[in-house]
């Protein structure tokens, strides 16, 4: 089962770019990598996923390197709405895949 | 449009309780978890389900088992709820297979235990 490993918390400004890296190194040929964004007493929500290379939504970028060992989500211009906690998932989509969440990142948008 | 859904916000239960916690999804998913949130720690695996009547033990199944009778059901029970259960619960579900998949949440069960 694939660890991962974030920053603990990082501060940002309203309107800069936001980049939170991931490790996890044991990554398994058929696991996925997915962000998912939490606000306080809410459960989390899904930004975006990703296999290799680089994948873009409306909301994000997933940037992740030939070996799959990290992987880095990109929030462009970030509101203060950003502010959150972010987590990143490894694992596969088969069925009886455990999904684990790592400690996650939180985030801070100051004004 | 409601996904998953989980019996209560708020529950408050004392010591040496029998504490259920329901919840139910709409989206025909194979997959069910339970999970735990508390303060720096993250999302804890509790307990997850691939089919009706299957279970398999997440990161920390003591004091906790669940049940799946119904595909869309899956319940999370304390046998005799303890003050250290007191956290925010919380249920998701994800379909099968490969490519883009996502696990979609409840809105969480506060839970005190006194």
């Amino acid at each position: 089962l694939a660890k991962t490993t974030q920053p603990i918390s990082m501060d940002s400004y309203e309107g800069q770019e936001v980049n939170i890296t991931c490790s996890h190194n044991n990554i398994a040929t058929n696991d996925y990598i997915t962000w998912y964004q939490q606000f306080p007493s809410q459960g989390p929500r899904f930004i975006i996923q990703g296999y290799k290379t680089k994948v873009t939504n409306e909301v994000a970028s997933l940037f992740i390197p030939a070996d799959r060992k990290s992987s880095t989500l990109s929030l462009p211009r970030v509101s203060l709405s950003g502010t959150a906690v972010y987590y990143c998932l490894v694992g596969g989509m088969a069925a009886g895949n455990k999904l684990t969440f790592g400690g996650g990142t939180r985030v801070l948008v100051k004004p | 449009d409601v996904k998953v859904t989980q019996s209560s916000r708020y529950l408050v239960k004392r010591t040496g309780e029998k504490v259920f916690l329901e919840c139910v999804q709409d989206m025909d998913h194979e997959n069910m978890f339970w999970y735990r949130q508390d303060p720096g720690l993250g999302l804890r695996l509790i307990y997850f389900s691939y089919d009706v009547k299957m279970k398999e033990k997440g990161d920390i199944p003591e004091g906790y088992s669940v049940s799946r009778e119904k595909k869309e059901r899956f319940s999370l029970i304390l046998e005799s709820a303890s003050t250290n259960q007191t956290s925010m619960y919380l249920c998701a579900s994800i379909s099968t297979g490969t490519g883009y998949n996502e696990q979609f949440f409840g809105p969480g069960t506060r839970l005190t235990v006194l």
